[in-house]
């Protein structure tokens, strides 16, 4: 168990619909990544938030948004979604916005009908 | 796009064996860091080098690196049922603001009881 904690698990929703993923860092942890993993691209960074403020861009898709809130928990809203937007969703964490270890979290399994 | 190349894609093993893959990136780092997936799962953190590192233990983990060549290795010893999974390799690119991941494609490791 990393400590950091994303819910939910399972997300099935149907094309054109909107979702919203959470994520609650490890405690301590200030900078909170999003990624992506999917068959055909692999794992690909998304974006990066530091004390609430966003830090690094990454292939975000202007459809794709996120937020730090003053908490640190995230989230990552996905809207409009097509059926590629299928994927596992990981949340990382880190104690700083640079060198150290990133955490990451169980990931949320997106299926897009 | 992914920065690193990971070899082999997949690799079987009897118990007991070792195991070694490798990791080539295209860019400067400040680190690199080895990930375990298992099956679809969360990733789990095994091992941090640092670009002035050459090599790191932790217990049966071995991890080098050549910033020269660009390539570092993580070498399994004393295989064992439960270290099969996949491998991933994520380089922290230098960059000026930020921070985040690169992975590599993996390496899909089968050790046979």
């Amino acid at each position: 168990d990393s400590g950091v904690t994303q819910t939910p698990k399972h997300l099935i929703t149907a094309t054109g619909q909107r979702v919203t993923l959470r994520c609650s860092p490890r405690s301590g942890d200030l900078s909170v990544y999003w990624y992506q993993q999917s068959l055909d691209q692999g794992l690909q960074f998304l974006i990066q938030y530091y004390n609430g403020e966003e830090r690094a861009k990454g292939n975000i898709l202007e459809r794709f948004s996120a937020q730090q809130f003053p908490d640190l928990h995230s989230e990552l809203n996905l809207s409009s979604l097509e059926l590629g937007d299928s994927a596992l969703y990981f949340c990382a964490s880190s104690v700083n916005p640079t060198y150290n270890e990133q955490f990451f979290g169980p990931g949320t399994r997106l299926t897009v009908l | 796009s992914q920065q690193g190349e990971e070899d082999p894609q997949a690799l079987s093993i009897q118990e007991g064996e070792n195991a070694t893959m490798n990791c080539s990136y295209k860019t400067s780092i400040n680190n690199l860091q080895w990930y375990r997936q298992n099956s679809g799962r969360g990733l789990v953190h095994l091992i941090l080098i640092r670009s002035n590192e050459r090599e790191k233990h932790s217990g049966r983990l071995r991890v080098t690196l050549d910033t020269s060549k660009k390539s570092s290795s993580l070498l399994i010893t004393a295989s064992r049922a439960a270290d099969t999974a996949s491998y991933f390799c994520a380089t922290s690119p230098i960059m000026e603001y930020g921070n985040k991941l690169v992975f590599g494609a993996g390496t899909i490791l089968r050790v046979k009881s």
